[in-house]
């Protein structure tokens, strides 16, 4: 499809376990954001990938959360040891460039469930 | 599915009745606005962006309104339909290149038939 692809759409495990969540945004699109979305909550930003640059992660919560981009394009977010706050939907979203007028263009997320 | 913003504040309107929804930003240095439609298990949804060198920009059905001197941002929606029913949320931009938005809480919007 044209859009912003994740998966899995949903997930859900138990307490210390790994999880990779995957997103292929659009095709060109050089920037690449992960998101948390927890109710009532407004985007939380965790990283931004833009073409070859070192990606911004300051805002990932912890060492347990890494994110890679491989060839520029599909991104994975890696949660290790997860625990019960870490619960949410996660988001991808790509655009064409930074800054202004770039619109970030979203997924459908994946809703993270730890028990 | 899950639903997103359970606690928001929500707006219900008539189907066919004009809808209003109000965003307060945050940073008197964006310059850049944008209005997301989020529907229940799926991800934000572009509908509309204005410049700050403009007041209002219109699209198909929906006007953004942006009153920097109060740092405020509307979305209207003429002629409300039931499947404009979601939540709605701005997001704020600052100039000189930077990628990092800030992004409102959101309202949902009801339709009521």
């Amino acid at each position: 499809g044209a859009g912003v692809s994740q998966s899995p759409s949903n997930k859900v495990t138990e307490k210390g376990k790994d999880v990779e969540l995957r997103c292929d945004p659009i095709s060109g699109h050089t920037a690449l954001y992960w998101y948390r979305q927890s109710l009532g909550q407004g985007l939380e930003f965790l990283i931004y990938f833009q073409g070859n640059s070192a990606p911004d992660k300051s805002g990932l919560p912890s060492d347990r959360f890494s994110a890679e981009r491989t060839g520029g394009s599909v991104s994975t977010l890696t949660i290790q040891r997860t625990q019960q706050e870490d619960s949410a939907v996660y988001l991808c979203a790509s655009s064409f460039g930074q800054g202004r007028n770039q619109p970030q263009h979203f997924g459908d997320g994946t809703r993270l469930s730890i028990l | 599915g899950e639903s997103v913003g359970l606690h928001l504040p929500t707006l219900s309107v008539q189907e066919g009745d004009n809808s209003i929804i109000n965003c307060a930003y945050s940073n008197s240095a964006s310059d850049y606005f944008i209005w997301y439609k989020q529907e229940s298990g799926k991800g934000p949804q572009f509908i509309i962006d204005i410049r700050s060198n403009m007041d209002k920009r219109q699209g198909q059905r929906v006007t953004v309104l942006l009153n920097k001197t109060v740092k405020h941002l509307s979305l209207q929606i003429a002629a409300t339909q039931p499947g404009d029913s979601a939540v709605y949320f701005c997001a704020e931009n600052k100039n000189s290149g930077t990628y990092k938005y800030i992004f409102g809480t959101g309202t949902r919007l009801k339709v009521l038939a």
